[in-house]
C-alpha cells in the first residue's frame, strides 16, 4: 500500500513557466512534509518543507501548498529555469523516530 | 557543521560474495541513522534505523543486516549478495529532516 502517492511520474515544462507537483498522502498522523529534490548520479537533498500548522511555504521561486483536510500538497516552482531539471520526491514523516515515507517522485524536465 | 562520508563509492561484486558498506558521521553526538535503497528510476526505500549504539530496527527484510558499533558508525552488510541488491545505498541522519551521504553505487552481476 503507497502511502505517499505523487502525480505526474513526468513533466516538462519550458523555461520561465510554472511547475506543478503534486502530492497526497493516506496517514492522518503524519504532521511533516519535506521535498527533496536529486539530480541524476546524486544524492537527495532537501529542498522544502511544510508542517501542517501552515498551509503555504515559500522560499524563492519554491512554494508548498498543503491542504491538510484533502490530504494533498502541491510543489509549485515558478520561473522554471533547466536547473531546476532533478526528479522531486515529497516525503511524510510523524514524530516517530525512523519514519520518513518518500513518495515514487516526479521527474521535472525544463527546457531551455 | 555535521558531515556524512559513505564508503565505498561504489562497488561491481559477485552473487553470492558477501558484502559490507558503511557510514561515519561527525560533528553530531547521537545521531538517528538510517539506511535507505534507492533502485535506478526508484523511490528511496528506508532498510534500517538507530537510534543509539548498539540497537539497530529492520524496516525491510532484504536479507542485509545493519549494525551499529560506534555512535558515530552505521554498518550495512550480508553474507550473500543477490542480483535484486544492485542499486544506491544511501545513509541519512536527522530526526524528521533526513541529510544524506553521496551514497554507494552496488552492481551484483
Amino acid at each position: 500500500q503507497q502511502q505517499v502517492r505523487q502525480s505526474p511520474q513526468s513533466l516538462t515544462v519550458w523555461e520561465g513557466e510554472t511547475a506543478i507537483l503534486n502530492c497526497s498522502y493516506e496517514d492522518s498522523t503524519f504532521d511533516y512534509f519535506p521535498w527533496y529534490w536529486q539530480f541524476p548520479r546524486e544524492s537527495p537533498a532537501l529542498l522544502i518543507a511544510i508542517r501542517p500548522v501552515s498551509n503555504k511555504k515559500e522560499d524563492g521561486r519554491f512554494t508548498i501548498f498543503f491542504n491538510k483536510r484533502e490530504k494533498k500538497l502541491s510543489l509549485h516552482i515558478t520561473d522554471s529555469q533547466p536547473g531546476d531539471s532533478a526528479t522531486y520526491f515529497c516525503a511524510a514523516g510523524a514524530q516517530v523516530v525512523g519514519q520518513l515515507t518518500f513518495g515514487r517522485g516526479t521527474r521535472l524536465q525544463v527546457y531551455a | 557543521a555535521q558531515t556524512i562520508h559513505q564508503w565505498p563509492v561504489a562497488e561491481i561484486k559477485a552473487v553470492g560474495s558477501p558484502l559490507s558498506l558503511g557510514c561515519t558521521i561527525k560533528g553530531k553526538s547521537s545521531p538517528n541513522l538510517y539506511w535507505y535503497w534507492q533502485a535506478t528510476g526508484g523511490t528511496l526505500q528506508q532498510l534500517f534505523y538507530s537510534i543509539t549504539v548498539g540497537q539497530v530496527e529492520s524496516v525491510v527484510q532484504l536479507n542485509l543486516s545493519a549494525s551499529r558499533p560506534k555512535d558515530d558508525q552505521f554498518i550495512l552488510s550480508t553474507e550473500k549478495l543477490l542480483l535484486s541488491h544492485s542499486g544506491f545505498y544511501l545513509c541519512a541522519w536527522g530526526t524528521d529532516t533526513l541529510y544524506f551521504g553521496a551514497g554507494t553505487r552496488l552492481s551484483v552481476l
